[in-house]
């Protein structure tokens, strides 16, 4: 079956420490995957999407950058984290167009102190 | 404009009412979810549609792909539906998903 694993469920981390969140798929393969960002009070925001090993798409300027070793494996990543960068962090995979189906990680809950 | 717009953005009802959430996107899509989100923040997909209706339990989702726009029903709503409702549209031939902006759901007993 398909299943997508998200890790941690919750982060606290002081300011300048590094992050290192991880996803990862099964059932699959090939995926597109997915990194969302949620601040507090507002919608999902696209950070960053992967159609494949090594590529990487950035859309918004940020403090974090993303990487994908594995055919399956997404991982977000900071060298220092800001305060600003407190929020919910959802890891999502959809299969190849045209199929339409999309899964989503339970979320991380990132808190910078 | 964002490309997914919910309404209301916040929504409180008795235990017992029926409830309507909506969802109105300006780009042609392939596909529309919609996802439930509980207050420790997890997500779990509600629904995937690309035409016509579904029915889950007391959930039932409708999409009109000419009006660009799909509704959210619970029926005889319990306070364990309490939670926030986002839509997001998967564009025709894009790679990504854009959701909106969510709706907060109360339902007070």
């Amino acid at each position: 079956s398909q299943t997508i694993h998200q890790w941690p469920a919750t982060l606290v981390q002081p300011v300048g420490s590094p992050l290192s969140l991880e996803c990862t798929v099964e059932g699959t393969s090939n995926p597109n995957l997915y990194w969302y960002r949620q601040a507090a009070g507002r919608g999902l925001q696209l950070l960053f999407y992967s159609v494949g090993i090594g590529q990487i798409s950035s859309e918004v300027p940020q403090n974090l950058s993303a990487s994908r070793p594995q055919d399956r494996q997404f991982i977000l990543s900071s060298k220092k984290l800001l305060l600003s960068d407190s929020g919910f962090y959802l890891c999502a995979w959809t299969v190849p167009y045209p199929n339409t189906e999309a899964f989503f990680g339970q979320g991380t809950r990132l808190t910078v102190v | 404009k964002n490309e997914v717009e919910q309404s209301p953005q916040n929504l409180t009802a008795q235990e017992g009412e029926f409830i309507t959430i909506n969802c109105s996107y300006s780009v042609g899509i392939s596909a529309l979810h919609w996802l439930q989100q509980h207050p420790g923040g997890g997500i779990v997909s509600l629904f995937m549609l690309s035409s016509g209706k579904k029915k889950h339990g007391r959930l039932i989702a409708t999409i009109n792909i000419q009006e660009k726009h799909s509704s959210l029903h619970i029926t005889a709503s319990h306070p364990r539906d309490s939670a926030v409702y986002i839509c997001a549209v998967k564009g025709q031939g894009a790679q990504k998903l854009v959701f909106g902006q969510g709706t907060r759901l109360t339902i007070n007993p």
